[in-house]
């Protein structure tokens, strides 16, 4: 079985601009769960969907934004990015009724020069 | 008080030692307990899960939860240069609550 894939692998971005990451799930799991990784704040949650539908987020700007389409697979998108955005990029999936056990993507490492 | 604490390392032990890494937590509601590998430049891998009290055991690795004193651990014996990697706890509510809140993970090296 195919794992979590995440595209691109490696983005450089400028300041202000914005950005769109794609993540694709295991297949029959219909939750995705993106997280932020930096070396000082360690993994940090974003936000989770289900159903096409946001159902947590974490304690991120409005700047950082999400959504899944019916195939499961999902984007989250940064807008006028700033430095301090630079990280790695990480989704993960589950399956619904084990939202415990998430298997993560390789990750989008996001430099913001 | 961050909802989870874990010691950074680094941690540095020769081939064939047991490695034994920690994390406590503050809110008894968490009840699911996971460990990661992270390799560098990869994603988190998941090694160990529990949702008890007691210990768990997967070949080498044994994962270990204390609820009554909110702590929990994982075990890696006979460790191998190949277990050299960052571990990171996991814990969550589950259901409807999707999101793990994360150990900022302990690094590992396992020399030769």
């Amino acid at each position: 079985k195919a794992g979590v894939t995440q595209t691109p692998r490696y983005l450089i971005k400028t300041r202000g601009q914005q950005v769109t990451l794609s993540c694709s799930p295991i297949s029959g799991h219909r939750s995705v769960s993106w997280y932020q990784q930096t070396p000082g704040q360690g993994l940090q949650f974003l936000f989770e969907y289900f159903s096409e539908t946001q159902r947590n987020k974490g304690n991120f700007p409005g700047r950082f934004s999400g959504r899944q389409f019916s195939n499961s697979r999902s984007e989250m998108n940064v807008s006028t990015l700033e430095l301090g955005d630079s990280a790695l990029y990480l989704c993960a999936s589950s399956r619904i009724d084990r939202t415990d056990t998430q298997y993560f993507g390789p990750g989008t490492r996001l430099t913001v020069l | 008080q961050k909802e989870v604490e874990q010691d950074p390392g680094p941690l540095s032990v020769p081939e064939g030692a047991i490695v034994s890494l920690n994390c406590t937590y503050s809110n008894s509601a968490f009840q699911y307990f996971m460990w990661y590998r992270q390799y560098s430049r990869k994603g988190p891998e998941l090694l160990m899960y529990t949702y008890s009290s007691g210990n768990k055991e997967d070949g080498r690795f044994t994962a270990q939860v204390d609820k009554s004193s909110k702590y929990i651990s994982l075990f890696i014996r006979d460790s191998q240069p190949s277990d050299s990697a960052t571990y990171l706890c996991a814990i969550g509510k589950g259901g409807s609550q999707g999101n793990l809140i994360f150990g900022k993970g302990t690094k590992l090296s396992v020399k030769p």
